[in-house]
């Protein structure tokens, strides 16, 4: 069974504090590494998908990177409009997506 | 924003009747999902559709009916709602250009009482 783990499940952070959050996955034949951001009472907002172990893509202060087993969402000098939940999703075979329970992060002024 | 439109946001419906939820899509995306998003579980795969009346089955369909008649609409049906179905329900589209994005719609909150 496909399995999509995020931790810490909560992150509070003082702004310019940087951190990461940690995505940990157990699927098989990953096709994707999908990354959200979600706003109370909003869908969430895509951010990236990675490939392939060793990638990376950026994008504003967030920071995606990839390996065989995990995925990081860097977060370098956070803003408080950062304050979000931040989703996790493997794409494997039929096109699925199976999500973590994403990381609620908080960043005080 | 990839044209995605859900409706209706809000219900309050009975146990017992059935719902329609209704998700449509301006850019004419062959995949299409449904989601419902609950404390403690995340979202969770309902039914997903990869084509004109081509469905298949997420990881909590038990309960739920879709259909799609035209590439544009994804319907999800609750045959007979009952009080664990009160959920926010999100549907997706998922785009395979030159890299793989999936958006998701606003949401539907819905609540059976």
């Amino acid at each position: 069974e496909d399995q999509v783990t995020q931790s810490p499940e909560a992150l509070r952070l003082q702004e310019g504090e940087s951190s990461s959050l940690n995505c940990s996955y157990t699927v098989s034949g990953l096709r994707g590494l999908f990354w959200y951001r979600q706003d109370p009472g909003k869908g969430p907002e895509f951010l990236f998908t990675l490939y392939s172990a060793g990638e990376e893509k950026e994008k504003e202060r967030l920071k995606a990177t990839l390996t065989k087993k995990e995925s990081f969402l860097h977060i370098t000098a956070p803003k408080p409009e950062d304050s979000a939940t931040y989703l996790c999703a493997a794409s494997t075979s039929g096109s699925r997506l199976t999500f973590g329970e994403g990381t609620q992060l908080t960043v005080n002024p | 924003d990839a044209g995605i439109t859900q409706s209706p946001r809000h219900k309050v419906t009975e146990t017992g009747t059935p719902v329609t939820l209704r998700c449509h899509q301006t850019e004419n995306h062959r995949y299409m999902y449904w989601y419902r998003q609950d404390p403690g579980h995340g979202l969770r795969l309902i039914h997903y559709s990869y084509g004109v009346k081509d469905t298949d089955k997420g990881e909590v369909s038990d309960g739920y009916s879709v259909s799609r008649s035209k590439t544009e609409d994804f319907l999800l049906t609750l045959e007979s709602a009952t009080s664990s179905q009160t959920s926010v329900y999100f549907c997706a589209i998922r785009t395979f250009n030159l890299d793989t994005e999936a958006f998701f719609g606003q949401g539907t909150r819905l609540t059976v009482v």
